[in-house]
């Protein structure tokens, strides 16, 4: 079955960067795409981007363009989240899901189970 | 970007009552690229409905979907002790996909 294994909890200061790792196993890597969506405390769900399988095309939310930075590792089956420039607004638990297909847009078929980045000085 | 705009925000029912949950967006969503997850506490969420109306592997038949165009509808037939949870739309028919900002079924 698929699975989706998220790096653990991060604290991390403001200004710095953060890095979150997607596992993913069940079915062939390079034929699915991945999103990142993050939800912050008690708040409702926030796309922020996405990247093709195949290809690795991303596609950034506007919100984020210039602070995401979205990759894949076909050879660990690995796909990234680097958002840099962090805030204490970047509180949150932070999503990899996995589209239906090497595509995007799409709908998020599987989710990781969640990496809660905290931003504090 | 296309905005997502759920209601009510948070709906009081009793177990074996029907839910109904709307969901409009601010443009056309194209070919009703448009799906609805539940997420519970402390959980990851889950899709329950694609393409507006299509269920989604396990997702049982009380739950279904409809509608086109800019306004979106989930319904739960009668709602079951499990079924309590917050639930959010996504449209993906733009680059730029969006998410509701969720409805809230709680139990009366």
């Amino acid at each position: 079955q698929v699975q989706l294994v998220q790096s653990g909890a991060e604290v991390k200061k403001p200004g710095s960067s953060v890095k979150v790792s997607c596992k993913a196993s069940g079915g062939p890597f390079s034929s699915y795409a991945f999103s990142w969506v993050r939800q912050a405390p008690g708040q409702g769900l926030e796309w922020m981007g996405g990247i093709t399988g195949m290809f690795g095309t991303t596609n950034t939310a506007q919100k984020f363009q210039g602070r995401v930075t979205i990759t894949t590792d076909e050879s660990t089956s690995t796909a990234y989240m680097e958002l840099s420039s962090l805030r204490s607004e970047d509180t949150a638990v932070y999503y990899c899901a996995r589209y239906s297909g090497y595509y995007r847009p799409g709908y998020l078929q599987h989710w990781g189970q969640g990496t809660l980045v905290t931003v504090s000085s | 970007e296309i905005v997502l705009t759920q209601s009510p925000g948070t709906l009081s029912l009793s177990p074996g009552e029907r839910a109904t949950l709307s969901c409009r967006a601010s443009q056309s969503v194209s070919s009703t690229y448009l799906a609805w997850y539940q997420q519970k506490p402390g959980q990851a969420p889950r899709l329950l409905i694609y393409g507006a109306s299509s269920r989604a592997t396990g997702i049982p038949d009380r739950f279904s979907g409809s509608g086109s165009g800019t306004d979106f509808t989930l319904t739960i037939s009668r709602l079951e002790p499990e079924d309590f949870a917050v639930y959010y739309c996504q449209q993906y028919g733009s680059s730029q996909e969006t998410f509701g900002q969720g409805t809230k079924v709680e139990i009366k």
